[in-house]
């Protein structure tokens, strides 16, 4: 399966835990993204990566979120401090950018559901 | 501010019908505009997409219409199957300014096609 994979699947936390998230992108792409998800709503967008560069940061990535992707490959997203309302679905997408004079097209993960208790 | 809108939460149809699904959005500096479809549990799943150069793109049984004066599009599923069952998101990009290309989504519309 050459797809966007995400571990793990699901994660239950005790408040004030720290959780790391990690996604591994379709292996040509070099754009990066992560999402949130709520129930009843669409994905949120959190961050960006271009390769190894953080590019783009949401308003909704507080101080308490970290992404890194090292070498450009794989990216974990790191929690700290998890609060119940940090319990959602996160999701992971990536892309080969805008090609061919189109738009940009993000192929999704799995997502990882984060439930914080 | 939701700038992408999906108005229909659910919609149910009979097997064989049409399914259509409806999108508005707000930012006039949208340039593209894709559907996924999602099933519980899992992220979602890329359908089709459409250039605002265009109004209509169609791939098999689905059919993406753009109506840019209005801020609309649609997607069209012919003939509707069980398996289409799922919730249907639209979502919009905008050429970037500083490199990232972030989508922005609807709430989403849950369709049931009714065997």
């Amino acid at each position: 399966d050459t797809g966007v994979s995400q571990n793990p699947r699901h994660k239950i936390t005790k408040r004030g835990q720290n959780v790391t998230f990690r996604c591994d992108p379709i292996s040509e792409h070099n754009r990066l993204y992560w999402y949130r998800q709520t129930l009843g709503q669409g994905p949120e967008f959190l961050t960006y990566f271009q390769n190894e560069a953080q590019l783009e940061k949401s308003r909704l990535l507080s101080d308490r979120f970290s992404a890194e992707r090292p070498k450009g490959s794989f990216s974990t997203l790191e929690i700290q401090r998890t609060e119940q309302g940090d319990s959602a679905m996160y999701l992971c997408a990536s892309s080969l950018g805008r090609t061919g004079g189109l738009g940009e097209t993000q192929y999704f993960g799995p997502g990882t559901r984060l439930l914080v208790l | 501010d939701q700038q992408v809108k999906q108005n229909s939460p659910s919609l149910s149809v009979q097997e064989g019908r049409i399914s259509i699904l409806n999108c508005d959005y707000t930012n006039s500096m949208f340039d593209y505009f894709l559907w996924y479809k999602k099933y519980p549990a899992e992220g979602p799943t890329f359908l089709i997409s459409i250039s605002s150069i265009k109004d209509k793109n169609e791939d098999g049984r689905f059919t993406v219409f753009l109506n840019k004066s209005a801020k609309h599009l649609s997607l069209h599923i012919v003939p509707s199957q069980p398996g289409d069952s799922a919730v249907y998101f639209c979502a919009a990009s905008a050429l970037p300014q500083t490199g990232a290309n972030n989508l922005f989504f609807g709430t989403g519309t849950r369709l049931t096609v009714i065997p």
